[in-house]
């Protein structure tokens, strides 16, 4: 079975351009997470939906942040626009239930941006 | 809210040698503990959980931790580290229901020497 998939694998992008990162979950999972991995603040989440309902978003940084899930295969994590501090590995992660059922992550998205 | 903290930044073990990675959390009520290990350039993967029941907890790849309430510690074990045992490990808490986000600690970065 395929995993957690993530698209791009790497985006290098300049400051102040649309940065729109991709996740197709596992088929049959019901909660989806994006989260934000750097060395300074470690690994935090940004938004939790479940049945395509964000749950919580209290982790989304600022207005530039923005997160999707129109149906049960896809979300979408877009910042609009970039900034450098954006920099980081963006991780798309699924469960079959909620947030403390086995989430299965994917392999990042490394956003790198000028 | 609950967080947790891992002491240990970097530890170097021989391979062979014992293993231990320490993990502190706050939480009010009785907490839901992980332990997930991430791999260079990969995402995370679950090791083992502790919802209830035997505070001993096996996992996998020979992995076991302990829930000591008293001391609010949740600490990963392992008897005799392999090399491919170098990786990250995270530590996360999360609330019993699982509609509230896993809160993940910093992270031990695990060397392993031959």
């Amino acid at each position: 079975d395929a995993g957690v998939i993530q698209s791009p694998r790497h985006e290098v992008t300049e400051m102040g351009q649309e940065v729109t990162l991709r996740c197709k979950p596992i088929s049959g999972h019901n909660s989806l997470f994006w989260y934000r991995q750097t060395m300074m603040r470690g690994l935090e989440l940004l938004i939790y939906f479940n049945n395509n309902v964000p749950i919580d978003d209290s982790g989304m940084p600022e207005d530039r942040f923005s997160a999707k899930m129109p149906n049960a295969s896809f979300s979408t994590l877009k910042i609009q626009p970039s900034e450098p501090r954006d920099s980081a590995v963006y991780f798309c992660a699924s469960s079959k239930g909620l947030a403390t059922d086995t989430q299965y992550f994917g392999p990042g998205t490394r956003l790198t941006v000028l | 809210a609950q967080s947790v903290t891992q002491p240990d930044i970097h530890i170097t073990v021989s391979e062979g040698a014992s293993l231990e990675l320490r993990c502190n959390y706050s939480y009010g009520a009785t907490p839901y503990l992980f332990w997930y290990v991430q791999s260079p350039g990969q995402g995370l993967q679950l090791l083992l959980k502790y919802f209830s029941g035997d505070t001993l907890v096996q996992g996998i790849k020979g992995f076991e931790a302990e829930f000591k309430r008293s001391q609010s510690s949740f600490n990963l074990r392992k008897p005799s580290v392999h090399w491919s045992d170098a990786a990250e490990y995270f530590c996360a808490v999360g609330a019993e229901g699982g509609s509230e986000k896993l809160v993940f600690g910093k992270g031990t970065k695990l060397t392993v020497n031959p």
